[in-house]
């Protein structure tokens, strides 16, 4: 996934529980992003984060925390407060080109039970 | 607002024919729209993009078109193979790059 690795690659969480997702990148770049997908649809914004020890809110950030300490690590914390957490969980890095495109990881996908 | 939306959610193709996938867009500021294409249980992965003073991009086998007066993008893959079988996104820059949009989706599915 051109240096950036997403683990685990599936995950089950117990109601209540919190759960980390581990999103890390060797490529050097600023920018990082969390995305959630949900079956048959499209990607949502939770979290971004420009530059270490710095992070954005996206657009459907309730229930989620993130961190920065690391320029190579952007972990997402999923805590009892996100009530539907059961989805896909994609991992970005902005990529350098014009266009401003990403690259994501293989996700990582979260199952309560 | 800030949207982008696909007009038909599954698409159906023959081998070796053309595909054609379309994408609405709302926001007229965006530099850069951006398809990608997801296989299943993958991430996204970069198709092509259109800067937003273009009409037309051509990579290998895929043709991106922009047409800022209707505000709608679309996205052809000649000799459509079974490889291309896949989610196809179609994604607006916005906050100069800071941030990516995502419309729907469209599934495309190719009969051998």
């Amino acid at each position: 996934d051109g240096g950036i690795t997403q683990s685990p690659k599936y995950l089950f969480r117990k109601e209540g529980q919190n759960v980390t997702l581990s999103c890390e990148q060797n490529l050097n770049h600023d920018a990082m992003y969390w995305y959630r997908q949900d079956p048959g649809q499209g990607l949502r914004l939770i979290y971004y984060s420009q530059i270490v020890n710095d992070f954005q809110k996206g657009d459907i950030a309730e229930g989620y925390s993130v961190s920065r300490e690391k320029k190579e690590s952007f972990p997402l914390t999923v805590t009892s407060a996100q009530k539907n957490p059961t989805a896909f969980y994609l991992c970005a890095i902005r990529d350098r080109g014009p266009s401003g495109g990403y690259t994501f990881g293989s996700g990582t996908r979260l199952t309560v039970v | 607002g800030e949207s982008v939306g696909l007009h038909l959610p599954t698409l159906s193709v023959q081998e070796g024919d053309n595909s054609i996938i379309n994408c609405a867009y709302s926001n007229s500021a965006s530099d850069y729209f951006i398809w990608y294409k997801q296989e299943s249980g993958k991430g996204p992965q970069f198709i092509i993009d259109i800067r937003s003073n273009m009409d037309k991009r051509q990579g290998q086998r895929v043709t991106v078109l922009l047409n800022k007066t209707v505000k709608h993008l679309s996205l052809q893959i000649a000799a459509t193979q079974p490889g291309d079988s896949a989610v196809y996104f179609c994604a607006e820059t916005m906050e100069y790059g800071n941030k990516l949009v995502f419309g729907a989706g469209t599934i495309l599915r190719v009969k051998s």
